[in-house]
């Protein structure tokens, strides 16, 4: 399975737009890049997934460069309760399940 | 149901029990996956089901760990002869789709915390 490298921790403040930047060179074709969301007690939860250049949701953005040998997460405007892990993974349609990176500690500093 | 449950939400044994841990997925989902992450530690993935099929089971530690899941709703997780390393935060996640190439998305439960003394 291809494997995705990410920063173990990552600190900001509040307003700040955040980018955590997952590296996965052994991408395969097949692989969809996607990232999840996990609240200290909680599962983790989907934030966006993509496969090439830029994906927008209300809550963030993907950009995957046209190699995409890596994917950068944007969270705009950050505030204390995007305070979390985020793991960025690659899902592949052969193999279900998820393959989940180290996951990085975003800290929102007030 | 409105989304993934899981019980107990604790479970406090013995090494060398058994213990059984559930999962009741989404309604409609038809796939079921159990993870286990251990403190720190992001999710790995153990197995999954496709209704009550189990095409892949290559997660699953050891021959002690099985998964059911009979009719293609409720799942179970059973360890036996429990060990210390056992102890970590099992999760249970569901998704719509069956089949495809398309990734969906995973829905999880709260965990079962299991702690082997």
């Amino acid at each position: 399975l291809a494997k995705t490298t990410q920063p173990i921790s990552m600190d900001s403040y509040e307003g700040q737009e955040v980018n955590i930047t997952c590296s996965h060179n052994n991408i395969a074709t097949n692989d969809y890049i996607t990232w999840y969301q996990q609240f200290p007690s909680q599962g983790p939860r989907f934030i966006i997934q993509g496969y090439k250049t830029k994906v927008t949701n209300e809550v963030a953005s993907l950009f995957i460069p046209a190699d995409r040998k890596s994917s950068t997460l944007s969270l705009p405007r950050v505030s204390l309760s995007d305070t979390a892990v985020y793991y960025c993974f690659l899902f592949s349609g052969s193999a279900r399940q998820l393959t989940f990176g180290s996951g990085t500690q975003l800290t929102v500093l007030p | 149901g409105a989304g993934v449950s899981q019980s107990p939400r604790y479970k406090v044994t013995k090494r060398g029990q058994d213990v059984t841990l559930r999962c009741d997925p989404i309604s409609s989902h038809a796939t079921l996956y159990w993870y286990q992450q251990a403190l720190g530690q992001g999710p790995e993935f153990l197995t999954y089901f496709n209704y009550e099929a189990q095409p892949d089971k290559s997660g699953l530690p050891s021959d002690r760990f099985s998964a059911e899941r009979p009719e293609g709703s409720i799942s179970t997780l059973t360890i036996q002869r429990t060990e210390q390393r056992d102890s970590a935060m099992y999760r249970c996640a569901s998704s719509l789709l069956y089949g495809g190439a398309d990734q969906e998305t995973q829905y999880f439960g709260p965990g079962t915390r299991l702690l082997v003394l």
